[in-house]
């Protein structure tokens, strides 16, 4: 079946740090790959998405590429700020219906 | 645009009571919602999709007799949590797609922590 997997955090990070957070998936066929953000308390954002291979996504300051050679989603931000600390996840969602399958989760925690 | 509520935000109940959990589309019309379940530090589970004036469509391992959801008009879902026990504790979160917000993306509810006693 589909699935994500993405590094296991916490990434812990001091303010002005590059964040790279890996993501990988294994899906047949063309999925929409997504970046969400769950900051504390709240539910999930959409941060950012891409729809076809070599598609980047940005949004705030964070890009992602989708690499269907190596099956890739990976997030990076050249230099976060204190409030970029949340949980983020990598999602698929297949072509055929809306179902998304998220990966675990990385926390990221900037300090200042 | 394409905001999606949950109502309430955080509720505590006693063993063996039941809890409901509003899903609201609050600019858009959303022909399919969708229930998670989120455990401490731990990833989405998916619980169930509802399409408006459906049956909903539980996961697999979801006791649909247990999570009693029901999508009757586009803008409203809810989640009935049926004699609730301390397990039932966690943030559960909607989604929401269709209409002008388009059904290619889900839009997410701020969840609700419920707490069993």
């Amino acid at each position: 079946g589909d699935s994500v997997t993405q590094m296991e955090g916490p990434v812990t990070l001091s303010e002005e740090a590059f964040l790279t957070i890996n993501c990988t998936y294994t899906a047949t066929g063309y999925p929409s790959l997504f970046w969400y953000v769950q900051y504390p308390g709240e539910g999930l954002q959409l941060l950012l998405k891409a729809t076809k291979a070599d598609d980047k996504g940005s949004n705030k300051g964070f890009e992602a590429t989708y690499r269907k050679e190596t099956t890739s989603f990976h997030l990076e931000k050249g230099s976060v700020q204190v409030s970029d600390s949340a949980v983020y996840f990598c999602a698929l969602k297949k072509a055929a219906g809306n179902k998304l399958t998220f990966g675990g989760g990385t926390r990221v925690l900037v300090k200042p | 645009g394409a905001v999606v509520s949950q109502h309430p935000s955080r509720v505590i109940c006693k063993s063996g009571t039941s809890v409901k959990i509003e899903c609201r589309s609050l600019d858009f019309q959303a022909t399919t919602m969708f229930w998670y379940r989120q455990f401490p530090k731990q990833s989405l589970m998916l619980m169930a999709t509802s399409n408006e004036g459906s049956k909903a469509t539980y996961e697999q391992g979801v006791e649909k007799d247990k999570f009693l959801i029901n999508h009757a008009s586009l803008t409203l879902s809810t989640l009935t949590v049926t004699s609730a026990h301390p397990e039932d504790s966690s943030f559960y979160i909607c989604s929401a797609s269709g209409g002008l917000a388009g059904a290619n993306e889900q839009f997410f509810g701020p969840g609700t922590r419920l707490t069993v006693l």
